[in-house]
């Protein structure tokens, strides 16, 4: 199986800044990664697919780049609503594995 | 609007089983591979099972391979998964998702349900 880890497991930031959450596959996954932004007590939403491309209707603060083995999710400028946990997830292969998750706190 | 609806969790005893139904709307229903992922309660996301668009083909995450069946009714609209023998390391909320897909490869789980709880305790 594919194992995916990221880095930080929380993050600790303020309201406008820039923060960046990686994701490193075990193995090779060309540009097959989703980020996920999950609240509390509510389902995962999709954000990020082929490892940069923004999903419809998602704001343009949030940006993914990488491929091969190294990923990056980015949020350029830090909004109330953005405090959240954010996942990342390989398709390239069964089972389509998650990292472990990143928790985002307000500092 | 698009929407999953998740329904049947519940507790249950150890060894004991449970189906989960997933209930579609607002899209095509049969053109989609269908997903089942689950959490733990303060966990993280765990990808449990995949059904394709037809129900020809599954695929089983190793955890419940030969205990969990995926199965769907494209006239109903609706994802199962069925739970046998179930394991306290079983509990966590069940969210059923759909594939979004291009030119047939799935990127990512682009539409999810609010999820149904499963609790496997004596």
């Amino acid at each position: 199986d594919i194992q995916l880890t990221q880095s930080p497991s929380f993050l600790s930031a303020s309201v406008g800044d820039r923060v960046t959450i990686t994701c490193r596959a075990s193995q090779g996954i060309s540009s097959y990664l989703a980020w996920y932004q999950q609240k509390p007590g509510k389902a995962p939403k999709l954000l990020i697919y082929a490892a940069s491309t923004l999903k419809s209707g998602v704001p343009s603060r949030f940006s993914g780049s990488g491929s091969g083995t190294e990923f990056t999710l980015t949020v350029s400028s830090l909004q109330p609503e953005d405090f959240a946990t954010y996942f990342c997830q390989q398709p390239n292969s069964y089972p389509h594995t998650f990292g472990q998750g990143t928790k985002l706190e307000i500092k | 609007e698009v929407q999953l609806v998740e329904s049947g969790g519940g507790l249950v005893q150890p060894g004991g089983s449970l189906r989960l139904s997933c209930a579609a709307s607002g899209f095509t229903f049969s053109s989609y591979w269908m997903f089942w992922v689950r959490q733990a309660p303060g966990k993280g996301l765990v990808w449990v099972s995949r059904i394709n668009s037809d129900g020809s083909g599954t695929t089983y995450a190793d955890s419940v391979k030969g205990r969990f069946t995926v199965s769907r009714d494209n006239a109903k609209n609706t994802l199962y998964l069925q739970m046998n023998s179930l394991r306290v390391e079983d509990t966590a909320v069940y969210y059923c998702a759909r594939g979004g897909a291009i030119l047939g490869v799935v990127y990512g789980l682009d539409v999810w349900g609010q999820g149904t709880t499963v609790t496997v305790s004596s």
